[in-house]
């Protein structure tokens, strides 16, 4: 199993431009999410999904939007890029939401660190 | 809303002494929680979890416990190993049917040989 992929590793956006950061699983997780982690700071949620179809909103959402077509993929999409989502983005996925006794561990991927100038 | 803080931002310990980080939650409710490793440059790793009804759970050199009266947990780490030179987060998932984990700001453990 590859895990969970993230892509880009690094990426400079300027003010306004739109992208979006892929999250990939093949572990065939039910819930995905995002977070982003800022120098200093613990990890914040972004958004999340509970399954394909699913999702909802985190701490902090506003200018990020989610789907999740399917098990696999979760991407996160920034519409208009602004300084201050300059930050390293981790996608997690774990088995289930629910306790299942260690079936609940989070995997994270490796990060993409962005900088909007 | 739910509010996990740390006590420490950095812990220093001598090899082969045992570390203590600690980590206080707001949320009575909340039932279940992580305590994840992460090396500079990497992803969080998870290390261990323990669910509200339990007051201890142990693993390999790891040991998490779990005060509910005071809203208080705890990671030990046994005979500190310079490998374990990381920054330590706690998570909790909050109760409130909306499956999000929130995160503390992480302590910074420093193994000095």
């Amino acid at each position: 199993n590859a895990g969970v992929t993230q892509t880009p590793k690094f990426q400079v956006l300027k003010t306004g431009q739109s992208m979006t950061l892929q999250c990939a699983q093949d572990m065939n997780h039910e819930y995905m999410s995002w977070y982003r982690q800022d120098p200093g700071m613990g990890l914040r949620l972004i958004h999340y999904s509970v399954g394909a179809g699913i999702t909802d909103q985190g701490e902090v959402p506003n200018g990020y939007n989610v789907s999740r077509s399917t098990t696999e993929d979760f991407p996160l999409r920034l519409l208009s890029a602004a300084p201050s989502q300059t930050s390293v983005y981790f996608c997690a996925s774990s088995y289930s939401i629910h306790w299942r006794g260690g079936y609940n561990e989070q995997f994270f991927g490796p990060g993409t660190r962005l900088t909007v100038l | 809303g739910e509010s996990v803080g740390l006590h420490l931002p950095t812990l220093s310990v001598q090899e082969g002494d045992n570390s203590i980080i600690n980590c206080a939650y707001s949320n009575s409710a909340s039932d279940y929680f992580i305590w994840y490793k992460q090396e500079s440059g990497k992803g969080p790793q998870f290390i261990i979890d323990i669910r509200s009804n339990m007051d201890k759970r142990q693993g390999q050199r790891v040991t998490v416990l779990l005060n509910k009266t005071v809203k208080h947990l705890s990671l030990q780490i046994a005979a500190t190993q310079p490998g374990d030179s990381a920054v330590y987060f706690c998570a909790v998932l909050t109760a409130s049917g909306t499956y999000k984990y929130i995160f503390g700001t992480g302590t910074r453990l420093k193994v000095l040989a």
